[in-house]
């Protein structure tokens, strides 16, 4: 069965700490991307991959971080730098070798900060 | 840099009215994507359109890429509660780039 997982899907953290968030996917896509999303908001990019080993900052990339070490996770870090961490993150993939395919997103994982 | 803009933002309907919504872009698009967000779900792709002045149709749901490629509308035809969400359209930052850049959304409720 070919998709995205992101866990966990519900998330609590206490103030002043960091956070990972996974995101898998067995799709075989070359781009995968994180985007946050707020309660009635559209999605603004966190940070962005078109290739393994590299990626690329979005339009809200501070307080956050990511790694690409291998072609199928993309985990994401919400550091204590971020200032209002509480949000709704949205892993997605696409095959990119073309302009903009169609993306696939995974379910997302709501973040809480206490 | 480039913005999508989506109206309205929000729009409430009687079951079995039609539904419409508009994309325009500031700058001219290789393509655009329409996606679904259900309550407390995910976006999922609906469809992609390429080509100046294309209409597709998906059962109920229209839709059109401009003739200038830089707007585009979904129209959904006989709305029924299960077309209750939220609809993006998004286009690439610049062409041949991976980066989607998304319109805000148009939430529709239905009333049923």
């Amino acid at each position: 069965d070919g998709g995205i997982t992101q866990s966990p899907k519900y998330l609590f953290r206490k103030e002043g700490q960091n956070v990972t968030l996974s995101c898998e996917q067995n799709l075989n896509h070359d781009a995968m991307y994180w985007y946050r999303q707020d309660p009635g908001q559209g999605l603004r990019l966190i940070y962005y991959s078109q290739i393994v080993n590299d990626f690329q900052k979005g339009d809200i990339a501070e307080g956050y971080s990511v790694s690409r070490e291998k072609k199928e996770s993309f985990p994401l870090t919400v550091t204590s730098a971020q200032k209002n961490p509480t949000a709704f993150y949205l892993c997605a993939s696409s095959i990119g070798d073309r302009d903009a395919s169609e993306q696939f997103f995974g379910p997302g994982t709501r973040l809480t900060v206490l | 840099g480039q913005q999508v803009m989506q109206i309205p933002q929000y729009q409430h309907v009687q079951e079995g009215e039609d539904f419409t919504t508009y994309c325009n872009s500031s700058t001219t698009l290789s393509n655009i994507q329409w996606y679904k967000q259900r309550p407390g779900g995910h976006p999922v792709f609906l469809i992609q359109l390429v080509k100046s002045g294309e209409v597709k149709k998906q059962k109920r749901l229209t839709f059109q890429f401009g003739e200038a490629k830089k707007n585009s509308s979904l129209h959904i035809t006989a709305t029924q509660t299960t077309d209750v969400g939220t609809y993006f359209c998004a286009g690439p930052e610049i062409q041949g780039a991976q980066k989607l850049v998304f319109g805000q959304g148009t939430r529709l409720t239905i009333n049923p």
